[in-house]
């Protein structure tokens, strides 16, 4: 089935630093990619929405300038997590629609700022 | 809008006992509703689906059966396994002129003891 590979599974940083991570679909071709926040015990969250050759979607309440989404080819969306912060700390997923209504998931990256 | 109502957690049964998480929703559409599940320090899978009224979905012993007039997809198992224990989110997606981001409800962390 299809597989989406999501890298780091986690990372510690520095607060102030940047932080990239990347979702590669494997074996077929990524045109939509949602980006999720989940925080300890609450739920997923949707951040973005990014579309392979144009400008991701943002939701309400969330910075573009601090989540910078990068769709370049159908098969890698990034997302980069610019002058991080404690409060940025959280479980990124990624998501893509597939086949007959499903989506399938990255496994996560579990972001630590320190 | 769209929105995903569970029941609160931790649910916490002992082996072999009768399992129920509640589910209700919101939808501007008509959902397909999903149930996934996040085991410990991992990503999220789909464990079930059901694209329209009275489809049950089932899989590794649960079962949710969509509800339209009472707006629910409750997920049942009849014997609960110490294995089972994670946190479950009842989500859905509703189709338009591109495909949705799924909506979660909040998850529902489940406990079963030996």
């Amino acid at each position: 089935g299809a597989v989406v590979s999501q890298h780091p599974s986690w990372v510690i940083c520095k607060s102030g630093t940047s932080v990239k991570i990347e979702c590669r679909s494997l074996d077929f071709q990524a045109t939509t990619m949602f980006w999720y926040r989940q925080f300890p015990k609450q739920s997923l969250m949707l951040m973005a929405t990014s579309n392979e050759g144009s400008k991701a979607t943002y939701e309400q309440g969330v910075e573009k300038d601090k989540f910078l989404i990068n769709h370049a080819s159908l098969t890698l969306s990034t997302l980069t997590v610019t002058s991080a912060h404690p409060e940025d700390s959280s479980f990124y997923i990624c998501s893509t629609p597939g086949q007959g209504g499903s989506y399938t998931f990255g496994s996560g990256t579990r972001l630590t700022v320190v | 809008g769209n929105s995903v109502t569970q029941m609160e957690g931790p649910v916490t049964l002992s082996e072999e006992a009768f399992l129920t998480i509640n589910c209700t929703y919101t939808a501007t559409g008509y959902p397909s509703l999903f149930w996934y599940v996040q085991y410990p320090g991992e990503g999220l899978q789909l464990l079930l689906k059901a694209t329209k009224a009275d489809d049950k979905g089932s899989n590794k012993g649960f079962e949710a059966t969509y509800r339209k007039e009472t707006t629910s997809f409750h997920l049942e198992k009849g014997s609960v396994q110490v294995s089972d224990s994670a946190v479950y989110f009842c989500a859905l997606s509703v189709a338009g002129t591109g495909r949705r981001a799924l909506t979660f409800g909040s998850g529902t962390r489940l406990q079963v003891q030996p």
